[in-house]
């Protein structure tokens, strides 16, 4: 099945570092959808984001719905040791199928 | 909201054994998907239902898959005659409707020995 391109792949910052991260398509998505996933558990959804052009936060996270609507990005300020895990980018097509990215593997350096 | 429950956690079997997954979706709602997920990929698409009606299967799902969702609560997910390539995580996840997000439960994890 297609999955999205998601980059960077992997990071290793410090603690307190800003991080950016970002998902692109070669198709259009109609929504947006950023999780993160500990090991062994399943993915938990952290952003949605419905509108081209759309930028929410969540707390530390901030996320934004790519104008061409083939892009999505995602920020996280302030990093902290619990934000270690893999973040997954998803995006929903008009037909409502839900396509993943390949993920990308954060590692905060106390 | 007691969110998406799966059983077994971990399930360990011999290759050509049979083996079903339960996944109980969130009570409200009506689409229940499956997943596969394998080691550094981000879930791939097995096959979803709204309601009790199984609406979409992906060309992953070869024919020893079946899922049904018999009352269009919880449902199963069947892998009948286990090869080594099934050896991954399952995840289940529901959602309210179809353009909305999907919420995860912790998966099953398959490994075949």
């Amino acid at each position: 099945g297609q999955q999205l391109n998601q980059s960077p792949q992997s990071m290793f910052i410090q603690e307190g570092e800003d991080v950016s991260m970002n998902c692109t398509s070669s198709s259009i998505f109609n929504t947006w959808l950023w999780y993160k996933q500990d090991p062994g558990e399943g993915p938990v959804l952290l952003i949605a984001l419905y509108k081209a052009g759309e930028l929410t936060s969540n707390g530390r996270l901030t996320a934004q719905f790519g104008i061409t609507r083939k892009d999505s990005f995602l920020n996280i300020s302030a990093s902290i040791p619990s934000d270690v895990g893999i973040y997954f980018c998803a995006g929903v097509n008009t037909g409502n199928q839900f396509y993943f990215g390949t993920g990308t593997s954060l590692t905060v350096i106390p | 909201d007691t969110g998406v429950s799966q059983n077994p956690r971990h399930k360990i079997t011999k290759r050509g054994q049979n083996v079903t997954f339960r996944c109980d979706p969130i009570s409200e709602h009506n689409r229940l998907y499956w997943y596969r997920q394998t080691l550094g990929q981000g879930p791939e698409f097995l096959t979803y239902f709204q309601n009790e009606a199984q609406l979409e299967k992906s060309r992953l799902l070869s024919d020893r898959f079946s899922a049904e969702r018999p009352k269009g609560s919880f449902s199963t997910l069947e892998i009948q005659r286990t090869e080594q390539g099934d050896s991954a995580m399952y995840l289940c996840a529901s959602s309210w409707r179809g353009n909305q997000p999907q919420h995860f439960g912790d998966g099953t994890r398959l490994s075949i020995l």
